[in-house]
């Protein structure tokens, strides 16, 4: 059975660092791209970025692209998310995704990680 | 970036009776376009891929259609489980961009 288990919430100040990770299982974790979606609160849905963990290779959206670093750690089958210097508007859920096979959409999804930042 | 456009923001139905919900690409993406269903609490869950393709285990009573720029997801009677927000994303072009969304509620 495919599982996207995502870290549990984090309460961090503005300026902080923080790494929010997507373990997953039931699958070769080197095979398939691994996305971040954030969803502010009372918003939508947004594509931040994509990692594929075979060779670590990224594809960043203009929005987040230097707001956030996507990782992956083959020898544990976890992707990650990380913020140096989190902002009160990076207050969100993030979830993680897994692109289907062959082309970018998401089949399996994390259950979401809610990052509050606040003063 | 491809920036999708979805309509209504939110549509009141009657359990039974049909909705139809609509997603506008501001630039044609072909029929590379995916409707997630995401209820509070929970993570999204794909319905429809390639416009027109059920994912596993979706109910036949969902269907996509269009092309191009123009795309339709119908829920020919709604049940109580379907209430939720509807999102379309485009995955022909990165960023690989979502709709803001159609709030489905029970009328």
């Amino acid at each position: 059975e495919v599982q996207l288990v995502q870290s549990g919430a984090e309460v961090k100040k503005p300026g902080e660092s923080l790494k929010i990770s997507c373990n997953v299982s039931g699958y070769m974790f080197t095979n398939y791209w691994i996305g971040w979606v954030r969803q502010m609160p009372g918003k939508g849905l947004e594509w931040m970025g994509i990692i594929y963990p075979g060779d670590s290779g990224t594809i960043y959206s203009p929005s987040f692209q230097g707001q956030v670093t996507i990782s992956a750690d083959k020898s544990i089958s976890t992707a990650y998310l990380q913020w140096s210097s989190l902002k009160v508007s990076d207050t969100a859920m993030y979830y993680c995704a897994r692109r289907w096979n062959a082309y970018y959409f998401f089949d399996y999804w994390g259950q979401g990680t809610l990052v509050t930042v606040s003063s | 970036e491809i920036v999708l456009t979805q309509s209504p923001g939110t549509l009141s139905v009657s359990p039974g009776e049909r909705a139809t919900l609509s997603c506008r690409a501001s630039q044609s993406v072909s029929d590379y376009l995916a409707w997630y269903q995401h209820k509070a609490g929970q993570a999204p869950r794909l319905l429809i891929y390639g416009a027109s393709s059920w994912a596993t285990g979706v109910p036949d009573r969902f269907s996509g259609s269009g092309s191009g720029t123009g795309f339709t997801l119908t829920i020919s009677r709604l049940e109580p489980e379907d209430f939720a927000v509807y999102y379309c994303q485009q995955y022909a072009n990165p960023p690989f961009t979502f709709g803001q969304g159609t709030k489905l509620e029970i009328k």
